[in-house]
């Protein structure tokens, strides 16, 4: 079955810790992004990437890094430079960066010690 | 700039009763994608409908049905006859047509169908 994998379903942060958030499409997609989601709220784009080896800055990237070191993954880490990291990540493919459609992952909740 | 209004914050119908979600929005292009996506309890989002600013037709899908209004700048999303499994989180996105990878999201409208 083609479709984004997301894991794990819930992380658990420490003070001071760095974690990271996996993400893999077996859909050939080219672009991926990664979405952080805050109650009742909308989502906002953290990063995304077009191809392998190149990311750009969404609208909130302090506190995160990606790597693109495969077409198939897309991993986020949360920083301790993140203040408050507790939220719902979803990470998103489409074919082509732009208007294409966005497909979604089951997210990954990140909750604070 | 680009904006997505959903002013719904939360919807509560009965089973079988038609229910109508709002989304407005705002560009100066004259080429963007509008999309709806649902977000049931699992969290995940599901793609239902992409439309481009230059088709109007409405559409219709089982239950579901969008308008779209570009004299309004609206592209609304009626559910006929709702279920208990439409219960969930139902956003509007808006993307430009070209040059461009970013959604802008609306808030999105929490549907509840009760039995």
């Amino acid at each position: 079955d083609g479709g984004i994998t997301q894991s794990p379903k819930y992380l658990f942060r420490k003070e001071g810790q760095n974690v990271t958030l996996s993400c893999e499409q077996n859909l050939n997609h080219d672009a991926m992004y990664w979405y952080r989601q805050d109650p009742g709220q909308g989502l906002r784009l953290i990063y995304y990437s077009q191809i392998v080896n190149d990311f750009q800055k969404g609208d909130i990237a302090e506190g995160y890094s990606v790597s693109r070191e495969k077409k198939e993954s897309f991993p986020l880490t949360v920083t301790s430079a993140q203040k408050n990291p507790t939220a719902f990540y979803l990470c998103a493919s489409s074919s082509l960066a732009g208007a294409e459609t966005q497909y979604f992952g089951p997210g990954t909740r990140l909750l604070v010690l | 700039a680009q904006k997505v209004t959903q002013a719904q914050t939360e919807i509560s119908v009965v089973e079988k009763e038609d229910v109508t979600l709002d989304c407005v929005y705002e560009t100066r292009d004259t080429t963007y994608y509008l999309f709806w996506y649902k977000q049931p309890p699992s969290g995940e989002l599901v793609f239902l409908i992409r439309r481009n600013s230059f088709d109007e037709q409405n559409e219709i899908s089982g239950r579901y049905s969008w308008n779209f209004q570009k004299s309004t700048s609206s592209f609304n999303f009626t559910i006929t006859a709702s279920q208990v499994v439409d219960s969930a989180v139902y956003f509007c996105a808006l993307s430009k047509g070209s040059g461009t990878y970013k959604y802008i999201f609306g808030t999105g409208t929490r549907l509840k169908v009760l039995a």
